[in-house]
């Protein structure tokens, strides 16, 4: 047990329609990351929230947005969803520092979304 | 940019015997290491991380990993795989960069038989 929390656990949506992904970060832990993976592959980063701002992006589109809330809860947002969105998304908390790549993230269980 | 690669998808083992999963990574700087667990329907757990210093890791569960920066890998060992261990492991990389962020293998899924 982390202490994130994701909501909801699974959703069903249909093509070109939007989605909002909930997570609720660990306690005392200042930095989300959200991570895709699609089946059979591992997590890829989307982006990560320190401080409400955004502070890093993969390799997704911008219809991948994100907001992160003062007390570090974060929302994941898709525009125009396509089929190709269809994966488990994962929220991960940490504590950034100064030498933030050693730290530790901590996963929440996942938002499995179809897209149909 | 940093990349990783597991061998093999799938390993099958049978109870008491050893477990090897195989992980070697790509990084121009000194890189952050991690395996992770994932059992099904379930988020990522952390086994256990290569920062600095011994580079032999003892994590949860029973499982150690070795650094080897000669050969860039960081295989992930148990003496003897149970039942439970039956998940998927990802190996991770992280770097010193403007943001921490990881970089994860395609995952090996670990079947253990009675």
């Amino acid at each position: 047990e982390t202490g994130v929390t994701q909501s909801p656990t699974h959703l069903i949506k249909t093509r070109g329609q939007q989605v909002t992904l909930r997570c609720s970060s660990q306690s005392g832990h200042n930095t989300v990351s959200w991570y895709q993976q699609a089946l059979g592959q591992g997590p890829q980063f989307i982006f990560q929230y320190y401080r409400e701002e955004e502070n890093g992006r993969g390799n997704f589109p911008p219809r991948f947005s994100g907001l992160q809330f003062p007390n570090y809860s974060s929302e994941l947002n898709v525009n125009a969803l396509e089929l190709d969105d269809s994966a488990l998304y994962l929220c991960a908390s940490s504590q950034k520092e100064a030498n933030s790549a050693k730290n530790i993230q901590y996963f929440g269980a996942g938002t499995r979304l179809s897209v149909l | 940019a940093q990349s990783v690669t597991q061998l093999g998808s799938h390993v099958s083992v049978s109870e008491g015997a050893l477990v090897l999963l195989r992980c070697n990574y790509s990084s121009s700087v000194p890189p952050y290491l991690f395996w992770y667990v994932q059992y099904p329907n379930q988020g990522l757990q952390l086994l256990l991380k290569y920062t600095t210093g011994a580079t032999l890791v003892k994590g949860i569960n029973g499982f150690e990993a070795e650094f080897k920066k000669s050969e860039t890998s960081f295989h992930l060992t148990k003496p003897s795989a149970h039942m439970s261990d039956a998940a998927e492991y990802f190996c991770a990389v992280s770097v010193n960069s403007g943001y921490s962020t990881l970089t994860f293998g395609k995952g090996t899924m670990l079947l253990v038989s009675p």
